[in-house]
């Protein structure tokens, strides 16, 4: 079955590091792909998605490319800041229409 | 305006109590969920409706029923709660369940503790 495998966190950066977190997923078909995002004490908002091979999705400085090779949709900003702490979430649209979620990665972005 | 809305946003009960949670949404979308988040943050599908006709409704107890009385709101009714049903439950909304590219939009969630 479809599933979504996140990188564990939680993680933590200075601010202005680079962010990456690792998305791999399995799924049968052309899934859509997605990051939300949840800050805290908050439901998840959509940060970004792609629905093709290849699309690159993109929004507040962050980036993920759809990469059917590779299976993957790693989540990218080249340079985090304290507001970006949050807990973020892949996700895949599975075969009956609801959201796989991964587990969750927390990021914590210190001055 | 709020596009996805829930009551209460906590909900503190006793075991064995039944309880209601509301969700409405005013985006004019035809399809609703319902998620439950652990206390780990993992996010599970429960329930979807499109239309008001049940889509999903995957392993979940009998306990949990969710009605939909038109397509902008979807309620869940819990009976019998059990402490493990002490999670936060996330309602949902996009605009067709066959489209796989929609964006699914969520509501605020509802923490339940059950004591």
């Amino acid at each position: 079955g479809n599933s979504v495998t996140q990188m564990e966190g939680p993680v933590t950066l200075s601010e202005e590091a680079f962010l990456t977190i690792n998305c791999t997923y399995t799924a049968t078909g052309y899934p859509s792909l997605f990051w939300y995002v949840q800050y805290p004490g908050e439901g998840l908002q959509l940060l970004l998605k792609a629905t093709k091979a290849d699309d690159k999705g993109s929004n507040k400085g962050f980036e993920a490319t759809y990469r059917k090779e590779t299976t993957s949709f790693h989540l990218e900003k080249g340079s985090v800041q304290v507001s970006d702490s949050a807990v973020y979430f892949c996700a895949l649209s599975g075969p009956r229409y609801a959201l796989n979620f991964g587990k969750g990665t927390s990021l914590l972005v210190t001055p | 305006d709020t596009a996805v809305s829930q009551t209460p946003k906590y909900l503190v009960t006793q075991m064995g109590n039944d309880k209601s949670i509301k969700c409405e949404q005013n985006l004019g979308h035809d399809t609703m969920y319902w998620y439950k988040q652990d206390s780990k943050k993992f996010l599970k599908i429960m329930f979807s409706y499109n239309n008001k006709e049940l889509i999903i409704n995957e392993t979940v107890p009998n306990r949990f029923s969710p009605k939909s009385p038109d397509k902008a709101h979807l309620n869940l009714h819990i009976n019998s709660l059990e402490l493990g049903d002490s999670a936060v439950y996330f309602c949902a909304s996009s605009q067709d369940i066959r489209r796989v590219t929609d964006t699914q939009y969520f509501g605020p969630g509802t923490r339940l503790t059950v004591l």
